[in-house]
């Protein structure tokens, strides 16, 4: 069974930083590429990062509203991805969603972005 | 990247209703390797987006044979035959075929 647990949320202020952790298992985790999704509340869901394979290098991916400010990574050996977020803005403000080429999905780590 | 439309935005239905709902690519999601991979998520109220269709029209395990999926290309559907009262929440389709993965814009299906 694919299992994914986030960690790391909470509450920061503006310009803040926070890293998010997701621990995957249940599936072979080297071979898949991984994204956080972040959903506002009352809204729809958005792409934030993704991270490829080693297959494909590694590549990421970041949303324009994201870049330069979040970094993705990924430790195949611990089947862990994370999220570094600096420079957060209350518009960050969201459930963040750990997933597995967007069909699997953790239950998520509320960023609340206030001062 | 690739913009998904879905349609309706909301669904009013009764238990027992047959629904669908479509959504559309902005461009081929047909994958060089011969797969397409567009799938459906549904978001019951208060938890995570679940997985129900994989590629167009495979179902996940343990989801109700009541949900089926069709469509190629830049055309799909997503059909329920017989609406129960767990299944309202929101759906979702995402593609995975073309990077980034993008998702549509979502349908809530409320009890009329």
């Amino acid at each position: 069974e694919v299992q994914l647990v986030e960690s790391g949320g909470g509450l920061v202020q503006p310009k803040g930083s926070l890293k998010l952790s997701c621990a995957a298992s249940g599936f072979d985790f080297n071979s898949y590429g991984m994204s956080w999704v972040r959903q506002a509340p009352g809204k729809g869901l958005d792409l934030v990062a993704d991270i490829s394979s080693k297959s494909y290098n590694y590549a990421t991916y970041y949303a324009d509203s994201v870049k330069d400010r979040f970094t993705i990574s990924r430790d195949d050996s611990q089947s862990m991805v994370y999220l570094q977020m600096d420079n957060l803005k209350t518009e960050d403000t969201a459930l963040y969603y750990c997933t597995v080429a967007s069909v699997y999905w953790g239950q998520g780590v509320m960023v609340t972005v206030s001062s | 990247d690739v913009v998904l439309t879905q349609t309706p935005p909301t669904l009013s239905a009764t238990i027992g209703q047959s629904v669908s709902i479509s959504c559309r690519s902005s461009q081929s999601l047909l994958h060089s390797n011969g797969n397409t991979y567009l799938h459906w998520l549904l978001q019951r109220p208060g938890q995570s987006p679940q997985l129900l269709i994989y590629s167009v029209s495979r179902l996940e395990s343990g989801v109700p044979n009541r949900f089926s999926g069709s469509g190629s290309g830049t055309d799909f559907t997503l059909k329920i035959s017989g609406v129960e009262a767990e299944d309202l929440g929101v759906y979702y389709c995402v593609q995975g075929t073309h990077a980034p993965p993008t998702f549509g814009g979502g349908t809530k299906l409320e009890l009329k």
